[in-house]
């Protein structure tokens, strides 16, 4: 069965320090592998994806991905956080052997703060 | 830059009534989606909607809910009968159709509370 976890509830951090949110996934093929950022009273914007190719995927904000296979994880990273980074973080998968069927599984979340 | 757009925010409604949850896509998106997230719970799938068919839907999209494009931009989202357990945020999200694995675009959501 797809699932994704998100083994971390609340992630805190000091701004200027390194973030990692982690995320391992299941799927039966390849993963389509995205993270997603939730502000208060906002909808859930898209950050970045990893489909193929290199394994460490950059994308919104500073934020970056790497993809690991053979520990099936997806985890999110950022050098040097920010107060403005303190957000709600998920990650989601697809199944690429889904075919058309393009339904995303979706962790938990995990809440990211950072402190000043 | 384009958003997804939905309305309105928060609905209130008693159990047994009819909602209707209404979305503007991206306006060239041809991949539509429904999920919802009960609170505290992950975000779930409903229901995917291409070439103005269902794609997709999964086990919790039983006969009492509906997906409609009604015109060239709305994307709706109906309950026909609503209970207690349907309270959730719904979000409506849309993708490019370019045949390659397009990232999901979300709307912010409507809140529904049914009492």
């Amino acid at each position: 069965a797809q699932s994704v976890a998100q083994p971390e509830d609340q992630v805190n951090v000091a701004e200027g320090n390194p973030l990692t949110v982690k995320c391992t996934y299941s799927v039966s093929g390849n993963p389509y592998l995205f993270w997603y950022v939730q502000y208060p009273n906002r909808g859930l914007q898209f950050l970045l994806k990893y489909i193929t190719g290199d394994n460490l995927v950059k994308g919104s904000y500073g934020f970056e991905a790497e993809f690991n296979k053979s520990q099936t994880s997806f985890h999110l990273k950022k050098p040097s956080a920010l107060v403005s980074d303190s957000a709600l973080y998920f990650c989601a998968v697809r199944d690429s052997w889904a075919g058309n069927n393009r339904k995303l599984i979706w962790g938990l979340g995990t809440s990211l703060a950072v402190n000043p | 830059e384009p958003e997804v757009t939905q309305t309105p925010s928060h609905q209130v409604t008693q159990m047994g009534q009819e909602v209707i949850l209404r979305c503007v896509p991206i306006s060239n998106h041809l991949y539509f989606y429904w999920y919802r997230q009960i609170l505290g719970q992950k975000v779930e799938f409903l229901v995917s909607f291409y070439n103005n068919e269902i794609s997709e839907k999964s086990e919790i999209f039983d006969d009492q809910f509906s997906v409609e494009r009604p015109d060239g931009s709305n994307f709706t989202l109906k309950i026909r009968s609503t209970k207690l357990e349907d309270s959730a945020m719904y979000f409506c999200a849309s993708s490019a159709g370019t045949g390659g694995i397009g990232e999901q675009y979300f709307g912010p959501g409507t809140r529904l509370t049914v009492t």
